[in-house]
């Protein structure tokens, strides 16, 4: 299983732009990288998935290196509303279910 | 949209009682999976099934067993609760190879208390 690490816990003020980068050293060929979003007293939710390059949706932006090595999730101008644990899982989605959660990352979002 | 309920938000139990939590999903999905969350260790796995009838240890199957009798339905199981099974139990599920995502659906939570 491909290990992710991801430091425990961000602060940023609103309107602000927010990078939290996940390393992971030993992705496999076939392994894809997700990210998760987790809100209080709720169960996580899928926000972005990638290989390589970049990916862009209407929540976030995920930027994965050539060597794939680690990526970083990129959210745009951040409101209180994100505030949220966000955990990264790299893994082979085809029905392995390799992928597993690992801590996350506690993202602060202050007025 | 998918949703997956879970059949109670908070539960009490003593040492000792068997637990049941069961799980429902309605997307006809094949992949079911039980997580609990613990402050600071983030989601653990602890059993998964591909389908019904079949089940897969997670990586922390000690003092649970789990059930798949319907493809919608999967139960976790504590045979004698103990206190350090009080914990936040997230049910999940997915539709393998679909596309790439294999994207999952979480339940609410289920946060247990064993007293």
């Amino acid at each position: 299983l491909a290990k992710t690490t991801q430091p425990i816990s961000m602060d940023s003020y609103e309107g602000q732009e927010v990078n939290i980068t996940c390393s992971h050293n030993n992705i496999a060929t076939n392994d894809y990288i997700t990210w998760y979003q987790q809100f209080p007293s709720q169960g996580p939710r899928f926000i972005i998935q990638g290989y390589k390059t970049k990916v862009t949706n209407e929540v976030a932006s995920l930027f994965i290196p050539a060597d794939r090595k680690s990526s970083t999730l990129s959210l745009p101008r951040v409101s209180l509303s994100d505030t949220a644990v966000y955990y990264c899982l790299v893994g082979d989605p085809s029905g392995n279910n390799d992928m597993r959660f690992g801590a996350g990352t506690r993202l602060t979002v202050k007025p | 949209d998918v949703k997956v309920t879970q059949s109670s938000r908070y539960l009490v139990k003593r040492t000792g009682e068997k637990v049941f939590l069961e799980c429902v999903q309605d997307m006809d999905h094949e992949n079911m999976f039980w997580y609990r969350q613990d402050p600071g260790l983030g989601l653990r796995l602890i059993y998964f099934s591909y389908d019904v009838k079949m089940k897969e240890k997670g990586d922390i199957p000690e003092g649970y067993s789990v059930s798949r009798e319907k493809k919608e339905r999967f139960s976790l199981i504590l045979e004698s609760a103990s206190t350090n099974q009080t914990s936040m139990y997230l049910c999940a599920s997915s539709l393998p190879g679909s596309g790439h995502t294999d994207t999952q659906y979480f339940g609410p939570g289920t946060r247990l208390t064993v007293l």
